[in-house]
This record gives structure tokens, sequence and C-alpha cells, in this order.
């Protein structure tokens, strides 16, 4: 079963604007992770937030983690047409880890010229 | 240094018909794991290992089977290819549990099952 639910499902903006897109998860976890994924291509991690952190930055990305609310929003800014792909959030269990990443459905992001 | 390189990077196959995907990792990674990518939808887990030698079972095992015979190296096996096992496949790698670090993963295997 899947973890994460990313929404939007699709956000199309505006290069130079901001891109915000969510996740939100059912169980306590240990962390979350952020990765990208351009078509046709393998994932790339972005960042990597842990459940005792408010919120993270790293280059132009900004991620918050709220373990109340069970969610985590990821922050593009200035965006620019080479951050067209797809977002996943994806989490740790508490008390996981060896066992692999639980993955949401992803957020495709379109950046229009 | 190459990273997560997968083989093949395509395959047709015919229902009942058998392959075995490779994956390599040239970065002395410990953990190492096979996911399934569907149509909109995100990674799911289908095995995964821990160290040369071991192999465990992910949320959809069924169908598949593993090797790890080689620490650099993580075999995903299909006995009898069905139409549902029609996907992309994912191998990824860390170099410890998912709790500490990031996962890198390769580019993908794209696997149709007629």
């Amino acid at each position: 079963s899947q973890q994460g639910e990313e929404d939007p499902q699709a956000l199309s903006i505006q290069e130079g604007e901001n891109a915000t897109m969510n996740c939100s998860y059912k169980t306590s976890i240990n962390n979350l992770q952020w990765y990208r994924q351009n078509s046709g291509r393998g994932l790339v991690h972005l960042i990597l937030i842990r459940s005792n952190e408010r919120e993270k930055h790293s280059g132009r990305l900004r991620v918050t983690l709220d373990t109340s609310k069970k969610s985590s929003s990821l922050l593009i800014t200035a965006s620019r047409a080479a951050d067209t792909a797809s977002y996943f959030c994806a989490t740790v269990a508490s008390g996981g880890g060896a066992d692999g990443l639980t993955f949401g459905k992803g957020t495709h992001l379109i950046i229009q010229p | 240094n190459a990273g997560v390189t997968q083989t093949p990077k395509f395959r047709v196959l015919k229902t009942g018909q058998s392959m075995t995907l490779l994956c390599a990792q040239d970065m002395n990674h410990e953990y190492m794991y096979w996911y399934r990518q569907d149509p909109g939808m995100g990674l799911r887990l289908i095995h995964y290992s821990v160290g040369e030698g071991t192999t465990a079972k992910g949320e959809v095992p069924d169908g598949y089977n593993v090797s790890r015979l080689k620490k650099q190296n993580f075999l995903l096996g299909l006995e009898s290819a069905a139409p549902s096992q029609t996907s992309v496949y994912f191998c990824a790698s860390s170099w410890r549990a998912g709790s500490y670090n990031e996962q890198f993963f390769g580019p993908g295997t794209r696997l149709t099952v007629l």
C-alpha cells in the first residue's frame, strides 16, 4: 500500500514562478525524502528531512515537515524549464529502514517557458 | 563511476517466458532494492537485499525471485511472465538502510509481457 499521497497530481506554472507540492502520509515515520523523475529516467534524490526536523533547504528547494499533521511540502523557487518532472515523496516507517522506501503517486510538474 | 546500471533497457516477452534483469552498482553499497512502477503510480518494492547472500520480500514479491551472489549485483528473475508484470523496473542501492540516507536509482528496464 502506498504511504504517501502527493497533491496536486499535476501542476503547470510559468517559468520563474514558485511551485509548491504537498505530501500526506499515514503512519509514523523515521524520515521523509523527495525524489525527482524526469520522463523516462530513474529517480534522483533531492532532499531528506528527519522526523525531528521541521524545515530544510537545499538550493532552490525548501521542504517542511509537520509530523502532527503527517504532511510535508516541497517548494521550488524561481522555477526553470529544467524543473519539469514528476516529484515523489517517499517515507521510511518508524522502526523500519532496510525494507525500502514507500512512495506516493507523484506530482507531475510542468514549467511553461 | 557508473553508479547503478541495469540491463536490458527494454524487453518484450510472451506470457510464460522467463527472463532475468541484472542490476549492478559500483559504489560498494550494502543495500539493494528492486521496485516496479506502473503508469500513474509511485514505485512499489518487490524484493530487497541487506548484503551479499541475503534477500527479503517487499510489498509485491509474488511472481519474482532474486539473488545477490555478489555484493555489486542484484538479479531479478521472472520464472513465468504474466501480462500483469508489464511495468518499468527500477533497481536502487544505498550505503545504509533507507532510514539514514538516500537511495541511488538505475535508469530502469521497460518490460512488456504480451
